[in-house]
């Protein structure tokens, strides 16, 4: 089945303790992008990937970082969490020519 | 830069009604138009999409209908069922599907 991925769903931890969320999906796709969505602002693009060892920023980029050493995973790490990073991350792919497939969502909580 | 604006939320409506959810855009260029569903505790779906002026999307009864020259792109059922009730995105992408700029999301509730 295709499909997006992402670990944890659900995590809460502390400012500053650094976390990695995992994406891989199974399609084989070039374009790998990264999103979080809060209340009243949609979604908003963190980081993209169009290929592997290719990445950019998005719309809101501060403190993220993400890496895509294999074409299947896009990992997104925040290194010192703050209480603004407590969001709802959507992991998502897509080929050249196709929409973009979503992953189920991590739920972020920093206390 | 691009922008997407939808009406704000939450339509209310009974089962059968029909439904209207306005989406307009501002882009630079010939974007691709598509809305996304979220229904409860899941990931964006895609519902339709629409690729150039005057395309019409249409998926599982929804419809939409990109018009250039009002930069619109409205969603519209003609009888919604409970299942419907989800929150709507409206995005568009003009640098290739790797990139969407999304609207803050509509929220349908639809009762029996």
């Amino acid at each position: 089945e295709a499909q997006v991925t992402q670990n944890p769903r659900y995590l809460i931890t502390v400012t500053g303790k650094k976390l990695t969320v995992t994406c891989s999906q199974n399609m084989n796709h070039e374009y790998m992008s990264w999103y979080r969505q809060d209340p009243g602002l949609g979604l908003r693009q963190i980081y993209y990937s169009m290929n592997v060892e290719v990445t950019d920023k998005g719309d809101v980029p501060e403190g993220y970082k993400v890496s895509r050493k294999e074409k299947r995973n896009f990992p997104l790490i925040l290194e010192s969490p703050s209480p603004n990073q407590t969001s709802l991350y959507f992991c998502a792919s897509s080929s050249l020519s196709n929409e973009q497939y979503f992953g189920p969502g991590t739920r972020l909580t920093v206390t | 830069g691009d922008s997407v604006t939808q009406m704000e939320g939450p339509v209310t409506l009974s089962e059968e009604a029909f439904l209207t959810i306005n989406c307009t855009y501002t882009a630079t260029g010939y974007p691709s138009l598509f809305w996304y569903v979220q229904y409860p505790g899941e990931g964006l779906q895609l519902l339709l999409k629409a690729t150039k002026a005057d395309d019409k999307g249409s998926n599982k009864g929804f419809e939409a209908t990109y018009r250039k020259e009002t930069t619109s792109f409205h969603l519209e059922k003609g009888s919604v069922q409970v299942s419907d009730s989800a929150v709507y995105f409206c995005a568009l992408s003009d640098r290739g599907y790797s990139t969407l700029t999304f609207g803050k999301g509509t929220m349908l509730l639809v009762s029996p």
